[in-house]
């Protein structure tokens, strides 16, 4: 099945760690997102990738920091310097970055 | 900088009836505006994408229309049933920066 997988699901850090999401897409997509979603809110950008071995800033990129060394693959690194990174994680793909995007299952992060 | 608005934040109404979503976004130069279905804890679930050239798309019971020129989109559901119970998304692709720009979402419960 092609698709987008996050992981893990739900996801708990102390203070003071960096943690990592996990988003894997086998759709053959250029194009990868991250968005945070606080409850009762739309998404808001954190991170984008229109090719491998390079992304750009999105609104929210404080505390936040991505790679792209695969094209398979865009993992999102939550560091201590994000101040308050509990939130609702959502990782997307398209082909193209001007066209239809698909979002994975998401991943909630919870501070301990 | 891109700003998107929907309205109302909550609507509940009886199965059957048919009902309109509003989404109003601020810069008018877009690559397309897509809505997205969310059922609560999960990911995004993409209903319908409207190319800027495009005024309107259907699929099932759902037709999304566009105007660029007044700044508006609506989401149209026929014959609600409860099953449309979710949170619908508005996003905006615009054509300054590479990914989408959401509105803080239409909570829908439709009462059987």
């Amino acid at each position: 099945d092609g698709g987008i997988t996050q992981s893990p699901k739900y996801l708990f850090r102390k203070e003071g760690q960096n943690v990592t999401l996990s988003c894997e897409q086998n759709l053959n997509h250029d194009a990868m997102y991250w968005y945070r979603q606080d409850p009762g809110q739309g998404l808001r950008l954190i991170y984008y990738s229109q090719i491998v071995n390079d992304f750009q800033k999105g609104d929210i990129a404080e505390g936040y920091s991505v790679s792209r060394e695969k094209k398979e693959s865009f993992p999102l690194t939550v560091t201590s310097a994000q101040k308050n990174p509990t939130a609702f994680y959502l990782c997307a793909s398209s082909d193209r970055s001007d066209i239809e995007q698909f979002f994975g299952p998401g991943t909630r992060l919870t501070v301990l | 900088k891109q700003e998107v608005t929907q309205i109302p934040a909550a609507l509940s109404v009886p199965e059957g009836e048919n009902l309109v979503l509003n989404c109003s976004f601020t810069d008018s130069a877009i690559y397309n505006l897509q809505w997205f279905r969310q059922d609560p804890g999960k990911g995004l679930t993409s209903l319908l994408l409207i190319q800027s050239s495009q005024r309107e798309q259907t699929s099932g019971r759902l037709n999304a229309s566009l105007d660029k020129s007044s700044g508006r989109s609506t989401l149209y559901i026929a014959a609600s049933q409860p099953g449309d119970s979710a949170t619908y998304l508005c996003a905006a692709h615009g054509t300054g920066r590479r990914a989408l720009t959401f509105g803080s979402g239409t909570r829908l419960q439709v009462q059987p």
